[in-house]
């Protein structure tokens, strides 16, 4: 099982909907991670949480809104998605510090009618 | 350009043999470089991580190298299993950095 636990595993979603991802990690880390990956595509990083703060943010479009409401939890907001926005969304998780191992969860699989 | 180039893309293999995998990286100041293996549907699970010091990790039947002269890494898999199909992917680490650098990927198929 992943330490690293994401919901829901699946989630469809049409383009007026507002919708949120839900990410918890229980071993301290206090670095926190959003990605997206395409079919056959290694993940491109969204955003960055260090110590609750952002502190990346890749040009990701507004539609993508992240929140950590505490050391534990990650969530991403979704309103007014695109087609193009279907993908699968994974969360991570490190010790704070660039250099530290990242742990992935098994994402949430996302698809906008 | 990606500055992750891994090979071959993909590849298939019979269960119970032995195949090396690829990755060339550019990515610099250099901090470490790991391993994945992400399974269809499941998020990537970290197999090895090494640093500039390291020239060999061994994680059961897997087994990473390291040159950090030439800017090169190898998996190899030994034995291979059928749970061994997967996509493997070669992470690069700059220093001080939380942005990683991915490869593409090597798509593993192992047959019976």
């Amino acid at each position: 099982d992943t330490e690293v636990t994401q919901t829901p595993k699946h989630l469809v979603m049409g383009m007026t909907n507002k919708k949120s991802l839900k990410c918890e990690q229980h071993m301290g880390h206090r670095a926190m991670y959003w990605y997206k990956q395409k079919a056959k595509k290694p993940p491109e990083l969204m955003f960055v949480y260090s110590y609750e703060k952002l502190s990346i943010n890749e040009s990701v479009p507004s539609r993508f809104s992240p929140e950590c409401p505490n050391s534990s939890l990650l969530n991403l907001h979704l309103h007014a998605l695109q087609p193009e926005d279907s993908a699968l969304y994974l969360c991570a998780s490190s010790q704070a510090g660039g250099r530290r191992p990242q742990h992935f969860g098994d994402g949430t699989r996302l698809s906008i009618l | 350009k990606n500055q992750v180039e891994q090979s071959p893309q993909s590849l298939i293999i019979l269960e119970g043999k032995n195949c090396t995998l690829q990755c060339n990286y550019t990515v610099s100041p250099f901090s470490n470089l790991r391993w994945y293996k992400q399974d269809t549907g499941r998020g990537p699970v970290s197999l090895t991580i090494m640093t500039f010091s390291e020239n060999t990790k061994s994680n059961g039947r897997y087994t990473a190298t390291l040159d950090a002269d030439t800017k090169q890494s190898s998996l190899h898999i030994t034995a291979s299993q059928l749970s061994d199909s997967a996509s493997y992917i070669c992470v690069v680490s700059r220093s001080n950095d939380y942005k990683l650098s991915f490869g593409a990927g090597t798509t593993v198929t192992v047959r019976a």
